[in-house]
């Protein structure tokens, strides 16, 4: 069964507009969460993280929000632009080297 | 830094011939390295943890005798498929991970289709 489950599956957003992923876990010893974006033919790249000791990270338009207490964790993309259109996924692990547990994935479309 | 890289990038076989896949971390030393596949349209699955200078691990319902998996120093690990058939045909793609970090940075991914 998937441990990580991600929502929604696609998603259209207007240029200038904000992007919203959701993802919920269910083990509690998972203590990484990154997110990845993945263009067509390409390897995912790493775009965020957070460990669960925060509620948020941002780094410039991407934010990671983070409720331990809920066991989710969401991305916000700002100011979306039509280059944002991609396949993002979510993924948690435990421990360093920890296998990561991928959630389904985001098809995040961005119309000019 | 943390590139990692793979070689073919793209790669056309018969059936029943072997491939293998380089994965490569440029800038950085790997102990631990992972290999994936992924169906067009759908999340990663892992295949199998490759340790240096140790067998692999493979994932429940992987063949270790068909997905051949070798962690010769840290900074390459090579997967190699064994007598490939058609539904083998898929996107592989490897992340490895500095000593110690929680980050997994993958490689580009190489296309495999068997004919």
């Amino acid at each position: 069964q998937q441990q990580v489950k991600q929502s929604p599956q696609s998603l259209i957003v207007q240029k200038g507009g904000i992007s919203i992923i959701n993802c919920a876990y269910e083990n509690t010893a998972f203590d990484y969460f990154p997110w990845y974006q993945q263009f067509p033919g390409k390897g995912p790249a790493l775009l965020i993280a957070i460990r669960p000791d925060v509620s948020e990270k941002k780094e410039g338009r991407f934010t990671i929000s983070f409720n331990k207490s809920a066991k989710q964790f969401s991305l916000h993309i700002m100011d979306s632009q039509p280059g944002d259109s991609a396949t993002y996924f979510c993924a948690a692990s435990k421990g360093s080297w920890g296998k990561l547990q991928f959630g389904a994935g985001t098809q995040v479309v961005v119309t000019p | 830094g943390a590139v990692v890289s793979q070689h073919p990038s793209w790669v056309i076989c018969k059936s029943g011939t072997s491939v293998k896949i380089e994965c490569r971390s440029l800038d950085f030393q790997a102990t631990t390295m992972f290999w994936y596949r992924q169906f067009p349209k759908q999340s990663l699955m892992l295949m199998a943890t490759s340790n240096e200078g140790s067998k692999a691990t493979y994932e429940q319902g992987v063949e270790k005798d068909k997905f051949l998996i070798n962690h010769a120093s840290l900074t390459l690990s090579t997967l190699t498929v064994t007598s490939a058939h058609p539904e083998d045909s898929s996107f592989y793609i490897c992340s490895a991970v500095r000593d110690r970090a929680y980050e997994q940075y993958f490689g580009p991914g190489t296309r495999l289709t068997v004919t």
